[in-house]
């Protein structure tokens, strides 16, 4: 069993729509949670980072984390076409600063 | 967000030949610089991670004599890659991070062997 589980996609959402991100892990000794956007060639863009079971909210942008299920989402509401990107979760057992695990990637696009 | 530079954003290269590729955190220094890989549409692969004055902390089945990490600076970190062949050609990212911090990434390096 990999340590982080992704489903790939590719998701196609009409613009408004709220858009839906899950990961599941394998290892309680995770603690600490990312998510990450990426445009295509270019590196990594920092979305969310957190620490314990439950919601984080930023904008548009809504992380969730339930420790017990090893279960994390992301949810986009009010979807734009900018938003059309891969998002990679991330996990790690010491922090954001350590060593990171990432799933494989969810390509979104948000149709205008 | 803290910014991460990378240079050069993209290179052409002859096998056998070496290729430096620079990771600068420009508004914060960072006590960690982690290297990463990244074939096409698949996620990153951890190479190698860094600390400032120390020697690189490579991951199971990276090449040390192949990628060498050199991290002179609180905000350089230089990753070599030597006698490269057309299966090195991939996107390469780095990150940096304060302890404690989260990790920020740079814009990354496509390296194209010839």
């Amino acid at each position: 069993q990999k340590e982080v589980e992704q489903d790939p996609g590719p998701l196609s959402v009409p613009e408004g729509a709220i858009v839906s991100l899950n990961c599941t892990y394998s290892n309680s000794a995770f603690q600490y949670f990312m998510w990450y956007r990426q445009y295509s060639r270019k590196g990594p863009e920092l979305l969310m980072y957190t620490y314990s079971s439950g919601n984080k909210e930023d904008g548009r942008f809504t992380a969730q984390v339930d420790k017990s299920s090893k279960y994390i989402s992301l949810f986009i509401r009010d979807s734009q076409p900018s938003d059309s990107a891969t998002y990679l979760c991330a996990i790690s057992t010491q922090g954001g600063s350590e060593k990171l695990v990432f799933g494989k990637g969810t390509k979104l696009t948000v149709n205008p | 967000g803290a910014v991460v530079s990378q240079h050069p954003s993209w290179v052409i290269c002859k096998s056998g030949t070496s290729v430096k590729i620079e990771c600068r955190s420009l508004d914060f220094q960072a006590t960690t610089m982690f290297w990463y890989r990244q074939f096409p549409k698949q996620s990153l692969m951890l190479m190698a991670t860094s600390n400032e004055g120390s020697k690189a902390t490579y991951e199971q089945g990276v090449e040390k004599d192949k990628f060498l990490i050199n991290h002179a600076s609180l905000t350089l970190s230089t990753l070599t890659v030597t006698s490269a062949h057309p299966e090195d050609s991939s996107f390469y990212i780095c990150s940096a991070a304060r302890s404690g911090y989260e990790q920020y990434f740079g814009p990354g390096t496509r390296l194209t062997v010839t």
